[in-house]
């Protein structure tokens, strides 16, 4: 089946402009989350979906990340007035259910602010 | 938080040597993943392995968790093994993976 796939790959925001990730997880896959890695780093947690609920928003690095899953499937990570240190791969993951269950990652977006 | 550390940072092979690359978690885990994140940054589910061994062709991995370490095997290696492995782990009631610092493993010809 498709796995996770998320749009676009690649983006160039000029400083002060806002984004918006796509996540399409695979299809059931009650839990999602986004990560963040910067360039040598491993992924950094930013936020958990259950269903439609945000459980856990405490990796957010400012309020200028924003992050929805209205109808429990397709999840938008907005970033408003991106700064040069946004730049980074946001990654999205999904899984079956809601804790201790295997995470499976999309190819991630590649975000370089200028 | 938890703390994920991974040895060694660098590895180096030649086609056809084995390895083992180490995982060491601070704490008692619900879950455990390694990952081969290859050079287009795709991270790709190896194992899921909280516990006990498990075996996928030339890749094996054990987590002995009552002693919060996990090792995941690479034998007969490949250059297409190359990249970066992450062990990750989600600990308590967090359901949020927290990675390792990473082993860069290159395989040369």
């Amino acid at each position: 089946g498709a796995g996770v796939s998320q749009s676009p790959r690649y983006k160039v925001a000029k400083r002060g402009q806002d984004v918006a990730l796509r996540c399409d997880p695979i299809s059931g896959h009650v839990s999602l989350f986004w990560y963040q890695q910067a360039l040598g780093q491993g992924p950094e947690f930013l936020t958990y979906f259950q269903n439609e609920a945000q459980l856990d928003k405490s990796g957010l690095p400012s309020d200028r990340f924003f992050a929805e899953r209205p109808e429990g499937s397709v999840s938008t990570l907005k970033i408003q007035r991106t700064q040069q240190e946004d730049s980074a791969v946001y990654l999205c993951a999904s899984s079956l259910g809601p804790t201790a269950y295997e995470q499976y990652f999309g190819p991630g977006t590649r975000l370089t602010v200028t | 938080g938890i703390q994920v550390e991974q040895s060694p940072p660098d590895l180096i092979l030649q086609e056809g040597a084995n390895s083992t690359l180490r995982c060491n978690f601070s704490d008692s885990v619900n879950n455990l993943q390694w990952f081969h994140q290859n050079p287009w940054g795709q991270l790709i589910n190896l194992f899921y392995i909280p516990s006990g061994t498990k075996q996928n062709g030339r890749l094996s991995a054990t987590t002995v968790a009552t002693e919060r370490y996990s090792l995941l095997y690479i034998s007969s290696s490949q250059t297409t093994d190359s990249g970066v492995y992450f062990c990750a782990v989600e600990a308590g009631t967090a359901s949020k993976l927290t990675f390792g610092t990473g082993t860069r493993l290159q395989v040369t010809l």
